[in-house]
């Protein structure tokens, strides 16, 4: 089946400090999804993102499908950034499809 | 703005117990679907649900488990008989036609003792 790599798997930051995050993909997909689970467990979603860029105030992502990555920008990261960063590459077979996620990235933004 | 919403936030239960875990999905969505993440690990799937049907299960979704739509607004997961190892947090997810942006509730966790 599709492997779905996230990096790196933890990620320490200062307050104010900006980073990326990797997601790479093993074949082919139809869609791409960035959610943030924070500590409560809680799934929010980020960007719905099968190519190209988009932003959304301190958060920006980018997809390149032929080369089967995506990436997630954090600008000037916040205490409430914490928690766990996952991409979900979506399948669609036969009339079915599903969300298959990555492991994730853990942030931790320090005051 | 609309948000899918699961009830209980917290079950928990004894091992050989039956558990109904409650989702409203979002109300013009039409395709459903459950997931679940054990404590520490990835989010999976278990099962997709469409013109009141199953379209496709995992592995994981076993005999054990079943999905129904009852109302027309409810979407439930029953697990018959639950094990130590069903213990997880488990979302529901809905998605409209238009696009294949799935939008995911807060979800349930279900301890199983």
């Amino acid at each position: 089946g599709i492997q779905v790599e996230q990096s790196p798997p933890d990620l320490i930051l200062q307050e104010g400090a900006n980073s990326t995050l990797r997601c790479n993909f093993s074949d082919s997909v139809n869609n791409l999804q960035w959610f943030h689970q924070n500590p409560w467990g809680q799934l929010i979603n980020l960007f719905y993102i099968p190519s190209g860029t988009k932003q959304n105030g301190r958060l920006s992502a980018t997809t390149v499908a032929t080369e089967r990555y995506s990436l997630l920008y954090i600008s000037s990261s916040q205490t409430t950034d914490s928690g766990v960063y996952f991409c979900a590459v979506l399948l669609s077979q036969g009339g079915s499809e599903k969300l298959v996620f990555g492991k994730g990235t853990k942030l931790t933004v320090n005051p | 703005e609309p948000e899918v919403t699961q009830t209980p936030s917290h079950q928990v239960t004894q091992m050989g117990q039956e558990v109904i875990l409650r989702c409203v999905p979002i109300s013009n969505h039409l395709y459903f679907y459950w997931y679940r993440q054990i404590l520490g690990q990835k989010v999976e799937f278990l099962v997709s649900f469409y013109n009141n049907e199953i379209s496709e299960k995992s592995e994981i979704f076993d005999d054990q488990f079943s999905v129904e739509r009852p109302d027309g607004s409810n979407f439930t997961l029953k697990i018959r008989s639950t094990k130590l190892e069903d213990s997880a947090m488990y979302f529901c997810a809905s998605r409209g036609g238009s696009t294949a942006e799935q939008y995911f509730g807060p979800g349930t966790r279900l301890t199983v003792t």
